[in-house]
């Protein structure tokens, strides 16, 4: 039974520029939350989709959106890079009641 | 404010001996807890949560407790191994129970010597 899976695993890219990073929720899975953890800090909530809808949003500015598709994998989205945009991206995936699941994260290097 | 935050940034212990990682909370309305394992190079891994209507949970080696009184949440792990060698998060909630929106401290690294 395959966890959560994100991809990439790292990724480089210059100020201005725009990613897309997915995420495969664990099998039974229906909701999908998303975090930015910066360097020697914990994970920070971006937001969460649950029935393709955003369901909850932390801080974060528009640049920051997303996606959940039919068979609720995710998209998180950045347009406009920063180079405070460097973090690791971390995907979580969970069914009501149960603990939120992380994947290992897509490394995201701003240049 | 929303903050969760942790007494010691660093833990040593022997290998064997039991470790305890404490964590402090601040809102009183919280209504989930949890704690992750983050190894280097890899995500947060679930350990053991609790539910702010219970005042403490077992799982195999770890135990977590609850005092709402003073807002504290803590983690004992027995008989500690290298393996645990880790950074560990303690995380809430403030609505949403297991669902809700994680709020993470800073983490507390945690070092077994042989």
């Amino acid at each position: 039974d395959a966890g959560v899976t994100q991809s990439p695993t790292h990724l480089i890219k210059t100020r201005g520029q725009q990613v897309t990073l997915r995420c495969s929720p664990k099998s039974g899975h229906d909701t999908v939350s998303w975090y930015q953890q910066a360097l020697g800090q914990g994970p920070q909530f971006i937001f969460q989709y649950y029935e393709e809808e955003e369901r909850q949003r932390g801080n974060f500015p528009d640049r920051f959106s997303g996606h959940q598709f039919p068979n609720y994998s995710s998209e998180l989205n950045v347009n406009a890079l920063l180079l405070g945009d460097s973090a690791l991206y971390l995907c979580a995936s969970s069914v009501s009641g149960q603990p939120q699941h992380f994947g290992d994260g897509t490394r995201l290097s701003i240049l | 404010g929303e903050s969760v935050g942790l007494h010691l940034p660093t833990l040593s212990v022997q290998e064997g001996d039991n470790s305890i990682i404490n964590c402090a909370y601040s809102n009183s309305a919280s209504d989930y807890f949890i704690w992750y394992k983050q190894e280097s190079g890899k995500g947060p891994q679930f350990i053991i949560d609790i539910r702010s209507n219970m005042d403490k949970r077992q799982g195999q080696r770890v135990t977590v407790l609850l005092n709402k009184t003073v807002k504290h949440l803590s983690l004992q792990i027995a008989a500690t191994q290298p393996g645990d060698s880790a950074v560990y998060f303690c995380a809430e909630t403030l609505y949403g129970g297991s669902q809700g929106n994680l709020i993470f401290g800073k983490g507390t690294k945690l070092s077994v010597k042989p």
